[in-house]
């Protein structure tokens, strides 16, 4: 069955740092890859898709992947305290985009 | 409106009744989600209608319902709550199957007691 992998579970940065999280897919027919954000109380919001291997930057936000090892991470930096919340790393199968497996999450803290 | 709406926030059931949950969104997407989660752990994909056929996922084939009765509304129903369905359930849209976004409400927190 189809698992995504995430780490670290938690994560706590300083304002103004860098963060970095990972995650990993078991499933070649899994390519597609989505980082959602949910802060307290809300649902989960998208935050950036990479479905090419190499970087994607939006903004403070760069996401790596590589197909190959069907590794992506998310890097954030200048972190700001508005960024602590819980991060989801998300795959869809070739077949069928709109359907998101999704890992198990790393709560990230950012400390004024 | 990029709005998914759920409703109620907060339910408590009792065991072995039935349970009901609504969600809807104006931005006339063809698809609509459901998704459990659980403390700690990965929201689970239980079914989702592509316009008016619905897919349930087939660990949960048995245990969850759904109806479309039209684009901008889905409910999530529950024959008879155990209290593993103490969860959170996540009403979700998007348009179409080209890996554009998906939409999350806010969810309800079912408490079966």
């Amino acid at each position: 069955q189809q698992k995504v992998q995430q780490s670290p579970e938690s994560l706590s940065v300083p304002e103004g740092g860098m963060a970095s999280l990972n995650c990993t897919s078991s499933d070649r027919n899994f390519q597609y890859f989505w980082w959602y954000r949910q802060h307290s109380g809300e649902g989960p919001k998208a935050l950036m898709s990479i479905f090419s291997d190499g970087d994607k930057k939006e903004g403070r936000f760069t996401a790596h992947l590589n197909k190959a090892s069907l590794h992506v991470s998310l890097h954030i930096r200048d972190s700001q305290p508005s960024d602590s919340a819980l991060y989801f790393c998300a795959v869809s199968p070739n077949y069928n985009q709109g359907k998101l497996i999704f890992g198990q999450g790393t709560k990230l803290s950012i400390k004024p | 409106d990029t709005t998914v709406k759920q409703n109620p926030r907060y339910k408590l059931a009792r065991v072995g009744k039935p349970v009901n949950l609504i969600c809807s969104q104006t931005m006339n997407h063809d698809t609509m989600y459901w998704y459990q989660k659980k403390p700690n752990q990965a929201p689970k994909l239980l079914l989702f209608y592509y316009d008016k056929i619905l897919n349930r996922e087939a660990d949960t084939f048995e245990k969850f319902q759904s109806s479309r009765p039209n684009n901008s509304f889905c409910s999530l129903y529950i024959g008879s709550a155990g209290l593993e369905y103490s969860a959170m359930y996540l009403c979700a849209s998007s348009r179409g199957r080209s890996g554009t976004e998906v939409f999350f409400g806010k969810g309800t927190r079912l408490t079966v007691v």
